[in-house]
C-alpha cells in the first residue's frame, strides 16, 4: 500500500517556466491538499478538493491551479514558475473514520526557482 | 477557527518522557485535537487524535482536560528518533474539513544523548 505518490521528488525550474506536479493516493480518501512549506515554516494550504470534481482555494494560491483528475489524483500546476514560489510542496489525502479527520501526507517535492 | 499556542522548541534525554502542551482556548464542540510529527525531508506523519479525556496508543498518549481548552503529547522514554517538529491542531471532523486546519511553527522537540 503505496499512500500518497508524489513526483518529481526535486525540480529546479527557470524563472517563467511551467510544470505540474504530481499526486496520486490508493487509499479511497474523498479529500485532497496541496500545501508549502517555506524553511522553519509550518504549513500553509494552496488548494483542496474536498470530494472528486470540486476544487477550491487554501490560503496562497495566487499563482498556482489544480486539477482533481479523478479520485486519486489531485495534480498542482505552476504555469509561469517566480522565485517567491521555491519551497517543498506536499500533497496530502485525508480519513475520517471514527473522529476526526486525519491527513496523509506524501513524501514532499522539492522546488528551486531560479 | 481554533488558534493553538505551542513552545516553539523543547529539549530531552534520552529515556524521559516528554510532554508538550498546546492551548486552544477558542475549541469548538465539534473540534477533535490532532498532532502530526514531522521529521526534516519528510511529509507530517500523524500521531494521535483525541476528543477528551485520555487516549493512548502504541506510539503517544494524549491528555486532554475535562474544559478541552488545551491538550498534552506525552511521549515515553523518548530516543533520538524522536527528535522532529510536532504540531497540535484543532478542527472539525466532517469530510474537507482540513482546509481550515492552520499549521503554525510546530514545537521541535531535540532529544540529547
Amino acid at each position: 500500500n503505496a499512500g500518497v505518490t508524489q513526483t518529481p521528488k526535486f525540480q529546479v525550474l527557470k524563472t517563467g517556466q511551467s510544470m505540474t506536479l504530481q499526486c496520486a493516493q490508493d487509499m479511497n480518501h474523498n479529500s485532497m491538499y496541496w500545501y508549502r512549506q517555506d524553511p522553519g515554516m509550518g504549513l500553509r494550504l494552496i488548494y483542496y478538493s474536498a470530494s472528486e470534481g470540486t476544487t477550491d482555494k487554501g490560503e496562497v494560491p495566487n499563482g498556482y491551479n489544480v486539477s482533481r483528475l479523478n479520485k486519486r489524483e489531485f495534480s498542482l500546476r505552476l504555469e509561469s514558475a517566480a522565485p517567491s514560489q521555491t519551497s517543498v510542496y506536499f500533497c496530502a489525502s485525508s480519513d475520517i473514520g471514527q473522529g476526526g479527520e486525519k491527513l496523509f501526507f506524501g513524501s514532499g517535492t522539492q522546488l528551486s526557482v531560479l | 477557527l481554533a488558534k493553538t499556542t505551542q513552545p516553539i522548541s523543547m529539549d530531552s534525554y534520552e529515556g524521559q518522557e516528554v510532554n508538550i502542551t498546546c492551548s486552544h482556548n477558542n475549541i469548538a464542540t465539534n473540534d477533535y485535537i490532532t498532532w502530526y510529527q514531522q521529521f526534516p525531508s519528510q511529509g507530517p506523519r500523524f500521531i494521535i487524535q483525541g476528543y477528551k479525556t485520555k487516549v493512548t496508543n502504541e506510539v503517544a498518549s494524549l491528555f486532554i482536560p475535562a474544559d478541552r481548552k488545551s491538550s498534552t503529547l506525552s511521549l515515553p522514554r523518548v530516543s533520538l528518533s524522536d527528535t522532529a517538529v510536532y504540531y497540535c491542531l484543532v478542527g472539525a471532523f466532517s469530510s474537507g474539513s482540513a482546509r481550515q486546519l492552520t499549521f503554525g511553527s510546530g514545537t521541535q522537540l531535540t532529544v540529547l544523548p
